[in-house]
């Protein structure tokens, strides 16, 4: 247990459908992330959220919208999504927004797209 | 650009030891982690290096050469348990977290 946690673990979707992901961390960290996880590939950093700010928005397609309503709490929003976007969705969080501090990962959501 | 190379898979038999290796090339360093992620579940914090040298913690233990761009994590005394994949990334010079594509390690009775 990381102490973040994500609903739903797994996820289909077809294209033309509206879904969110949710993250919640008790830590009482004040930075969050998205990962995407494709396999045998790189994590990639999508979004991080530090105080509720958007502070970095990685070149992610508009089909994906974050939202932080706290600093507890982390949605990402998916709408069109196309095949490719099949992928482990991770969320994060760490005490601040360092580079250097580690990162508490959820189990993430399987996400799959038909 | 920025690199981060680590092994694809690994095979070790429990009992055994097993490294590890991550070599980097990135646009200045301020240190570098391993994570452990067993299949389906959250990426873990193993280790974190930004000096030189070995560091040990029980079975595992972390070292790191900041002039070859070099890490290893070495694992002692394999139990079945440790059979997951193995995540080494490089904090950059803009405290950018760089990542490799992990190494799965295959542990056998």
């Amino acid at each position: 247990e990381t102490g973040v946690t994500q609903t739903p673990r797994h996820l289909v979707m077809g294209m033309t459908n509206k879904k969110s992901l949710k993250c919640e961390q008790h830590l009482g960290h004040n930075a969050m992330y998205w990962y995407k996880q494709s396999a045998k590939k790189p994590l990639e950093l999508m979004f991080v959220y530090s105080l509720e700010e958007r502070v970095e928005n990685n070149s992610v397609p508009s089909r994906f919208s974050p939202e932080c309503p706290n600093s507890s709490h982390l949605f990402l929003h998916l709408h069109t999504l196309q095949p490719e976007d099949s992928a482990l969705y991770l969320c994060a969080s760490s005490p601040v927004r360092e580079g250097h501090e580690k990162l508490f990962f959820g189990s993430g959501t399987q996400l799959s797209v038909l | 650009g920025q690199n981060i190379d680590q092994p694809t898979e690994m095979t070790a038999t429990e009992g055994a030891i097993v490294q590890i290796n991550c070599t980097y090339q990135t646009s200045g360093f301020n240190g570098l982690f391993w994570y452990q992620q067993h299949a389906g579940e959250a990426p873990t914090f193993l280790s974190y290096n930004v000096l030189d040298g070995l560091e040990e913690k029980g079975r595992f233990s972390s070292f790191l050469s900041r002039s070859k761009g070099y890490s290893y994590l070495l694992l002692k005394e394999l139990q079945m348990k440790d059979s997951a994949s193995y995540l080494c990334a490089v904090v950059d010079s803009n405290y950018q977290l760089i990542w490799g594509a992990g190494t799965k390690l295959i542990i056998k009775p």
